[in-house]
């Protein structure tokens, strides 16, 4: 059974730091690019971050370039989002979802159930 | 950045009614590969979002076939034949076409 499971989320300080991780299994990880997509609560979703299969191409949302950072471990099936200099608008749920299917083509077939940041004093 | 927009925002429809949504995109979605990038999830309430529709009219695995979607280059619809209690949530366009990948905001089906 495929499962992405999100981790690290949490109550943070303005300008201070977090570390998602979501954990992969039930499907070939290095098979797949791997995104984070985020939502306010009672809100629409905003894409986030894009890596590719080995990492060597990563894409980011304007809003988070230069302080958040994707990567993944293929050899552990997890990926990541390292979060630096938070701000109050990035309070929101964090999912960790499969992108993109190299044999397939599919993408967006798989998403975790999410990890709440709220940055606050 | 691609704009989708997605109308209406919100339904109201009676057990076993149709549905229909409807999604545009500022610009074509088509690919140099000739597919098209767009995309139909749904959000139950308290779930993440999973899959529907896939590459405009390709129902993921496990959809019922009450949901089709149908469109081209910057206007797609997304239908459902005949509107089930467990339907509930709200309904997003996405295209990922280019980066930044981009949804639509949102719409809303509720049951009467």
């Amino acid at each position: 059974e495929v499962s992405l499971v999100e981790s690290g989320g949490g109550l943070v300080q303005p300008g201070g730091s977090l570390r998602l991780s979501c954990a992969a299994s039930g499907f070939i990880f290095s098979n797949y690019w791997m995104t984070w997509v985020r939502q306010v609560p009672g809100k629409g979703l905003e894409w986030v971050a894009t890596i590719l299969l080995d990492g060597g191409e990563r894409y980011y949302v304007d809003s988070v370039k230069g302080r958040f950072t994707i990567s993944r471990d293929n050899a552990k099936n997890s990926l990541y989002l390292q979060m630096d200099s938070l701000r109050a608008e990035d309070t929101a749920v964090y999912y960790c979802a499969t992108y993109h299917n190299i044999l397939t083509g599919l993408r967006f077939d798989y998403w975790g159930q999410g990890t709440l940041v709220t940055v606050s004093s | 950045d691609i704009v989708m927009t997605q109308t209406p925002l919100s339904l109201s429809v009676t057990p076993g009614q149709p549905a229909s949504i409807s999604c545009k995109s500022s610009q074509s979605l088509v690919f140099s590969d000739g597919k098209t990038y767009l995309y139909w999830c749904l959000q139950k309430p308290g779930q993440p979002p999973q899959l529907l529709i896939y590459g405009v009219s390709n129902r993921f695995s496990g959809v019922p076939d009450r949901f089709s979607g149908s469109g081209s280059g910057t206007d797609f619809t997304l239908k459902i034949s005949r509107v089930e209690a467990e339907d509930v949530g709200v309904y997003y366009c996405m295209q990922s076409v280019q980066f930044p990948v981009t949804f639509g905001q949102g719409t809303r089906l509720e049951i009467k």
